[in-house]
């Protein structure tokens, strides 16, 4: 059982460089999430999609792009990345919304030097 | 705009005793209200998910209630343990689909 799969779980980018964040998920889920979690702080939600080919904005997107081509994946862009950008990202999903729950990867720790 | 906040931020309590953590909402229309866990360094786990239709759920030592009108939960841990010590988040799903939650609870529960 995959479940939610993150890669990389780690990286370091310098300023200015663009990198994707991957996110697959093995459970025929039609909503995924992207957040980030900065220290000693909840989670922010970046984007959403409830579904392929439909993504939506949440509290903080700016600085970054999704698409969701398959229901299997949706990678996050970091086009020009910048140190407020060092974090831990978190990607989920889940089925529905009524009586579903979200599961979470294990996360990407990123560090834009 | 949906906003959720947990009290307390912090919370410390010698190891047995009984305890709530607080999480409310500002928009009650949800689908749903879900209680995470979080070890430091770690993902989430998810403890209990509350449908908006209902009152509680139970998990072992975990019970979460909602009083969706008010815009408040809260997730009860019976004779907390060592083990117990960790951030807890709660998440709320709204009918546009968003997934929005608070800023956490850490909890530590002392020998």
């Amino acid at each position: 059982n995959a479940g939610v799969t993150q890669t990389p779980k780690f990286r370091i980018l310098k300023i200015g460089q663009s990198m994707t964040l991957q996110c697959t998920q093995d459970m025929n889920h039609n909503y995924m999430y992207w957040y980030r979690q900065d220290p000693g702080m909840g989670l922010k939600l970046i984007y959403y999609s409830v579904g392929a080919g439909i993504t939506d904005k949440g509290e903080v997107p700016n600085g970054y792009n999704v698409s969701r081509s398959t229901t299997e994946d949706f990678p996050l862009r970091l086009e020009l990345a910048a140190p407020s950008q060092t974090s831990v990202y978190f990607c989920a999903s889940s089925y529905g919304l009524v009586n579903t729950e979200a599961f979470f990867g294990q996360g990407t720790r990123l560090t834009v030097v | 705009k949906q906003e959720v906040t947990q009290i307390p931020a912090a919370l410390s309590v010698p190891e047995g005793e009984n305890l709530v953590l607080n999480c409310s909402f500002t928009d009650s229309a949800i689908y749903n209200l879900q209680w995470f866990r979080q070890d430091p360094g770690k993902g989430l786990t998810s403890l209990l998910l509350i449908q908006s239709s209902q009152r509680e759920q139970t998990s072992g030592r975990l019970n979460a209630s909602l009083d969706k009108s008010s815009g408040r939960s809260t997730l009860y841990i019976a004779a907390s343990q060592p083990g117990d010590s960790a951030t807890y988040l709660c998440a709320v799903r709204s009918n546009t689909g968003k997934l929005i939650f608070g800023q956490g609870t850490t909890l530590q529960v002392k020998p």
